[in-house]
This record gives C-alpha cells, structure tokens and sequence, in this order.
C-alpha cells in the first residue's frame, strides 16, 4: 500500500461532462502529481502542485484544472470531456519535510475514467 | 531537455532465467533515475532509484540495475525470473527541475512462462 489514495476507482460519464477526481497524498508528502495513463500515449505528466501552489505543468489541456487544498489533499477536474479523454488517471504523492526532485514517487492505484 | 527510450515493448522470458529490461536515457543535467512497476489494475510501484551514489542499484524482489554513463543506459536484470514478475515496467528520468517532472519511457510489458 503506496499510501495514496485516490477515488473513485471507476468513472463512466458521457461526452461533454464535467467530473472531478480525488486524492490523498501519502502523509507528509507535500508534492502531488497528476498523471494520464491512454494505451497510445502512455504515462502523460498532467501537472504537479506543492504545499498548495502549482509547481510544474505537463501535457493537460485546456479543458483540465487541478488544485490542492490546505490538508494537500487535491482534485482534477475535468470538463467537456471526449471520448480521448478515457484514460487512467494517477495521482502521485513524494517528499516529506526535505522534499528534493530526486524523492520518488508514490503512486495511487488510479481512476479510471470512460467517456461514452 | 530529458527523455528516456526503454528499448522493447514486451519481453518475454520462462520461470528461472534472467531478465534483462533496456533504457537508454537522455538528460542535459546529472540524472536521477528510477524504475517502477505497474501489476495490473494497479498503480506504479517503486523498484529502484539512482541518485549519482553507487552505480549498480539494487532494488526490491530481487532486482538491479546498472547506471552506465558511457552508454548513457540503466538497464533492469534479474537473476532469476518468477511468474509474479509479470507485469509492465516503466523507466524514468528526473533532473534540471527544481520539483521534479518526471520522463516516462513508454513501458515494456514483461511476460513470464511457467
């Protein structure tokens, strides 16, 4: 158990919707990182926030936005949806106190998003 | 810039031989590298990281991997295969950011026969 949480496991929603997703970071960790996993992009860095500040953005769109609130826990949100939007998507938790970029990370058993 | 080839989409291999998983990686700065493991319906586990200590890692399960900066490779071996090894891999470079975005390699899906 990597200790991050995510929810839900399963989301099926129609094009066009909005949905938001969930995660809990490991605690002590400050960083989250939201990943995109398709069978033909493969693993996509979305974006990254720590202690609440967005740090690092990736290959999201437009029509995607994430927080991280005070207790770092953080949401994905995702509007307009498309059928390309069905994926796996990850959260990731890393660095306590001494956070470095050489602190790996710990992944949440993802969401997995269908768009019909 | 930073990226990371991990040579073979799928390797296949019998219970009890070696293992051998390829990454070439490519980085502007000093790299950090990592290999993760993906099990089915599950998220990326941590096998092993190199941070510019040791130049062969060991990780978790019995597996290992060597830092060759001349080859600019990190490539993952085991000695010894066993079914519950079966599952994607994933190689991945980290460096020259303060907050660490990491690179995945595309995975190489590991098949193991009893």
């Amino acid at each position: 158990d990597s200790g991050v949480t995510q929810t839900p496991k399963h989301l099926i929603t129609a094009t066009g919707q909005r949905v938001t997703l969930r995660c809990s970071p490991r605690s002590g960790d400050l960083s989250v990182y939201w990943y995109q996993q398709s069978l033909d992009q493969g693993l996509q860095f979305l974006i990254q926030y720590y202690n609440g500040e967005e740090r690092a953005k990736g290959n999201i769109l437009e029509r995607f936005s994430a927080q991280q609130f005070p207790d770092l826990h953080s949401e994905l949100n995702l509007s307009s949806l498309e059928l390309g939007d069905s994926a796996l998507y990850f959260c990731a938790s890393s660095g306590s106190r001494g956070s470095s970029y050489n602190s790996p990370l710990h992944f949440g058993n993802g969401t997995r998003l269908t768009v019909t | 810039a930073q990226s990371v080839t991990q040579l073979d989409s799928h390797v296949s291999v019998s219970e009890g031989t070696p293992v051998l998983l390829r990454c070439n990686y490519s980085s502007s700065y000093s790299p950090s590298l990592f290999w993760y493991v993906q099990h089915p319906n599950k998220g990326l586990q941590l096998l092993l990281k190199y941070t510019s200590a040791a130049t062969l890692v060991k990780g978790i399960n019995g597996f290992e991997a060597e830092f060759k900066k001349s080859e600019t490779s990190f490539h993952l071996t085991k000695p010894s295969a066993h079914m519950s090894d079966a599952a994607e891999y994933f190689c991945v470079v980290s460096g020259g950011t303060s907050y660490g975005k990491l690179t995945f390699g595309q995975g190489t899906i590991l098949t193991v026969h009893p």
